[in-house]
């Protein structure tokens, strides 16, 4: 079945300083990715959509320079978070769709954490 | 817009027993897809079954069930013989049949399933 590889798991940065956060589709081409958030015992919260090559569509209330998002090629998609602060610090999931289906491929999760 | 409703928060089974988690939605439209999606400590989102809106049949996947009631907007799920291993958060998600943007899940708040030994 379709794999997607989120890294990393789990990153501790300081407060200020920016983190990448990578999305892979391993065995499929995926022509949108999703990226979430979520804070514990609640749903998933979009933040962002992104097709390969144009710029990411954001969620109402999403910072776009605080998280930029960046779907270079069909397998690759990148959240960075930019002068992360501690309120920045929760759980980011990606998903990815394959062309023709219409199915969603979820990462394992990024537990961000600022100090 | 299109809204997912879980009304309940937790819900906890007895192993070996079923159980039923339930789901309504709201939607003005004829075509679309939902989803059932678990999310167990390890919080990997893992889809446990699906159902498009087309297909009047009910979608199983061995002990999983779906209850797929167009009129109503309802979408429940049913677990058998629930083992501990079912223990999770569970998610109810809809997602349009159209393309680009529309094509997002929206997702319900989740309901926490407990499995008592």
């Amino acid at each position: 079945g379709a794999v997607v590889s989120q890294h990393p798991s789990r990153v501790i940065c300081k407060s200020g300083t920016s983190v990448k956060i990578e999305c892979r589709s391993l065995d499929f081409q995926a022509t949108t990715m999703f990226w979430y958030r979520q804070f514990p015992k609640q749903s998933l919260m979009l933040m962002a959509t992104s097709n390969e090559g144009s710029k990411a569509t954001y969620e109402q209330g999403v910072e776009k320079d605080k998280f930029l998002i960046n779907h270079a090629s069909l397998t690759l998609s990148t959240l960075t978070v930019t002068s992360a602060h501690p309120e920045d610090s929760s759980f980011y999931i990606c998903s990815a769709r394959e062309s023709g289906d219409y199915g969603y491929t979820f990462g394992s999760g990024t537990r961000l954490t600022v100090v | 817009a299109q809204t997912v409703t879980q009304s309940q928060p937790e819900m906890s089974v007895q192993e070996a027993e079923t159980v039923t988690l339930s789901c309504t939605y709201d939607t003005s439209e004829s075509d679309y897809y939902l989803f059932w999606y678990k999310q167990p400590p390890s919080r990997q989102m893992i889809l446990v079954i699906r159902q498009e809106a087309y297909k009047q049949q009910n979608a199983t996947e061995n002990r999983f069930s779906v209850n797929f009631q167009k009129a109503a907007k309802s979408f429940s799920l049913k677990i058998s013989d629930s083992q501990l291993g079912d223990a999770a958060m569970y998610f109810c998600a809809y997602r349009s049949s159209h393309t680009g943007a529309n094509s997002k899940l929206t997702f319900g708040k989740g309901i926490t399933l407990s499995v008592r030994p």
